[in-house]
């Protein structure tokens, strides 16, 4: 148990779908991350939040929309998805910088 | 702008063998550094850091790094490796000057240990 929780476990979706990934932590973190790990590729960061407010987009399609009500919870909303976009999404959360990161399990998103 | 490279995708290993697991960073700031370990079907575990103060950090189930800034390296090490060891390990950097605010890690590719009995 990290503190970290992921949902869903697995995500099937057709390109045309709208779903959305949920992160919470339970660490009373103030940041919060969202990564992709792809087979054979390091794994990428996508977005961060300090204290809810978005600091760093890491040239991420627009196609993914994250959003982070409070600082416990982050989403990433998922539409019009390409084949290359099937990855695992892991989120992770830290007390601010320089602190270690703190993963939940990932989200297994898979596009048809 | 950083980048981590890992040179070695795939490592195996005797039981019982010592191993030594490369990461070489390239940075125009200060970083700090992380080794993370993943089992299959898991997420990330923080392994090991180095922050500031002693170049040689070191884990609890044996594992350590040293961090060698004229080489740009931060090597993991363990003198004997079991089994349960098996997994991918992730060397990451964060940079240092972030401004108060988190900042996300950049990763290397990884390395998948292997442990052979």
């Amino acid at each position: 148990e990290t503190g970290v929780t992921q949902t869903p476990r697995h995500l099937v979706m057709g390109m045309t779908n709208k779903k959305s990934l949920k992160c919470e932590q339970h660490l009373g973190h103030n940041a919060m991350y969202w990564y992709k790990q792809s087979a054979k590729k390091p794994l990428e960061l996508m977005f961060v939040y300090n204290f809810k407010e978005q600091t760093e987009n890491n040239s991420v399609p627009s196609r993914f929309s994250p959003e982070c009500p409070n600082s416990s919870h982050l989403f990433l909303h998922l539409h019009t998805l390409q084949p290359e976009d099937s990855a695992l999404y892991l989120c992770a959360s830290s007390q601010g910088a320089n602190q270690p990161q703190h993963f939940g399990d990932g989200t297994r998103l898979s596009i048809l | 702008a950083q980048s981590v490279t890992q040179l070695d995708s795939q490592v195996p290993v005797f039981e019982e063998a010592p191993v030594e697991l490369r990461c070489n960073y390239s940075s125009s700031v200060s970083v700090y550094l992380f080794w993370y370990v993943q089992y299959p079907n898991q997420g990330l575990q923080l392994l090991l850091k180095y922050l500031s103060g002693s170049t040689l950090v070191k884990s609890i189930n044996g594992f350590e790094a040293e961090f060698n800034k004229s080489q740009t390296s931060f090597h993991l090490r363990k003198p004997s490796v079991h089994i349960s060891d098996t997994a991918e390990y992730f060397c990451a950097v964060e940079s240092a000057d972030s401004g108060g605010g988190a900042d996300g890690l950049t990763f290397g590719k990884g390395t998948h240990l292997i442990i052979q009995p």
